[in-house]
């Protein structure tokens, strides 16, 4: 099955600055990405997703990679906020029914 | 427009009962998946339910089963409950099988096993 590795665990900037996660997956039938913000305490909401056919989406600060010869896609925040912190997670899919998701990246924006 | 819901929100059980987990998908969604999160890990997928039937399963063994009901709800039953099932599980809804990849994810029940 697909493995998704995440990068780095935990991930702390000033407020103002830009944040990466990085994903790599082993699966090279995997088309679809998203990733996920989870607040504490609260359900996963998609923030972004991004198609195999793309190599880059971008919606207002946050915009998402992906390399597929490299089999890898990462997640860019920029002039990031307070609000920005919580854990994000990126997931793969090749199917969109079976979806899975890295360990999580717990960033904090410190003020 | 009602989201994914669950219920119940929290859930205290002993090691080696059976519990059962709601879901309604979000209005307009007939693909209901269900995921399980351990403490600090990444939701794992369980299973996946269209047209009342079984059609995906991640690695989990045959105490979790489920069930949809013909108005798109789903439950997820795990019997002989270890302590290794504390988790949050969590309810997604989708709109039909692999067509719409989008998933929307419910506030999760959280599962505590004593």
């Amino acid at each position: 099955g697909e493995n998704v590795e995440q990068h780095p665990s935990t991930l702390s900037v000033q407020e103002g600055d830009s944040a990466v996660i990085k994903c790599t997956y082993s699966d090279s039938a995997s088309n679809y990405f998203p990733w996920y913000k989870q607040e504490l305490g609260k359900r996963p909401q998609l923030i972004i997703d991004i198609r195999s056919n793309v190599g880059e989406k971008k919606d207002q600060r946050i915009a998402v990679t992906l390399n597929k010869t490299a089999k890898h896609f990462s997640l860019h925040i920029t002039e990031t906020q307070p609000e920005d912190s919580a854990v994000y997670f990126c997931a793969a899919s090749s199917t969109g029914n079976q979806f899975y998701f890295g360990t999580g990246t717990s960033l904090t924006v410190i003020p | 427009d009602a989201g994914v819901t669950q219920s119940p929100t929290h859930l205290i059980k002993t090691r080696g009962q059976q519990v059962t987990l709601r879901c309604s998908p979000k209005s307009g969604h007939d693909t209901v998946s269900w995921y399980q999160q351990a403490l600090g890990q990444g939701p794992q997928f369980i299973f996946q339910y269209y047209e009342e039937e079984e059609r995906q399963r991640g690695n989990f063994p045959d105490r979790f089963s489920g069930h949809q009901f013909p108005n798109y709800s789903s439950e997820l039953n795990v019997n002989a409950l270890l302590l290794g099932d504390s988790a949050l599980y969590l309810c997604a809804s989708s709109l039909g099988q692999g067509l719409n990849y989008e998933q929307y994810f419910g506030p999760g029940t959280r599962l505590t096993v004593t």
